[in-house]
């Protein structure tokens, strides 16, 4: 009975690193979702595949962010140059559908610091 | 653009009392769902419940119910007799219709502290 994992857990770089946050959801679901929480603070959504495609990457906040889901299953987030400001949790969540109001699975998420 | 506001922060009870945590919601489209999330302190989010914008029938499930009025565009979730294994931090959020796809858009959280 596997959830979203996320891997890694805890991942500390130093300013100007690149980083490769991974997100495994759960088999069969359709639509994958990143979010960004920094602390204290609900998530912000970054960006969402239906699939392999690549649907909506509104919520990115730099080109410095590229996410893939190449097979339409894993995913990953990857950030280039890290700053300081990048600091968050990096949560991922699947759903099974396509369609709003689907519920969303989410996963324990990444909590990257950057030095 | 959608906004969610939760303005309590934090809330303190003791265990066994009622406490309600309220969600103010904005959105020009008329079909919408609404959520509300469980955040423990482990930091994993746990769906509670959603609700479409044409159902307003109020729901209970357990000790948990919500208050859905869209006159007032408000989602507010009442947990009764609680517990000290309520402590978390709940997330209300809202998805629209529009654009498609399902991006949660999500308050600031309320963090809620059950004390024995």
């Amino acid at each position: 009975g596997a959830g979203v994992s996320q891997s890694p857990r805890y991942k500390v770089a130093k300013r100007g690193q690149d980083v490769a946050l991974r997100c495994d959801p759960i088999s069969g679901h359709v639509s994958l979702f990143w979010y960004q929480q920094a602390l204290g603070q609900g998530p912000e959504f970054l960006t969402y595949f239906q699939n392999e495609a690549q649907l909506d990457k509104s919520g990115l906040p730099s080109d410095r962010f590229f996410a893939e889901r190449p097979e339409g299953s894993v995913s990953t987030l990857k950030i280039q140059r890290t700053q300081q400001e990048d600091s968050a949790v990096y949560l991922c969540a699947s759903s099974l559908g396509g369609g709003t109001g689907n519920e969303q699975f989410f996963g324990p998420g990444t909590r990257l610091t950057v030095l | 653009a959608q906004k969610v506001t939760q303005a309590q922060t934090e809330i303190s009870v003791v265990e066994k009392e009622d406490v309600t945590l309220d969600c103010v919601y904005e959105t020009r489209d008329t079909t919408y769902y609404l959520f509300w999330y469980k955040q423990p302190p482990s930091g994993e989010l746990v769906f509670l419940i959603r609700r479409n914008s044409f159902d307003e029938q109020n729901e209970i499930s357990g000790r948990y119910s919500w208050n859905f009025q869209k006159s007032t565009s408000s989602f507010n979730f009442t947990i009764t007799a609680s517990q000290v294994v309520d402590s978390a931090v709940y997330f209300c959020a809202l998805s629209v219709l529009t654009g498609g796809g399902n991006k949660l858009t999500f308050g600031t959280g309320t963090q809620l502290k059950v004390e024995l």
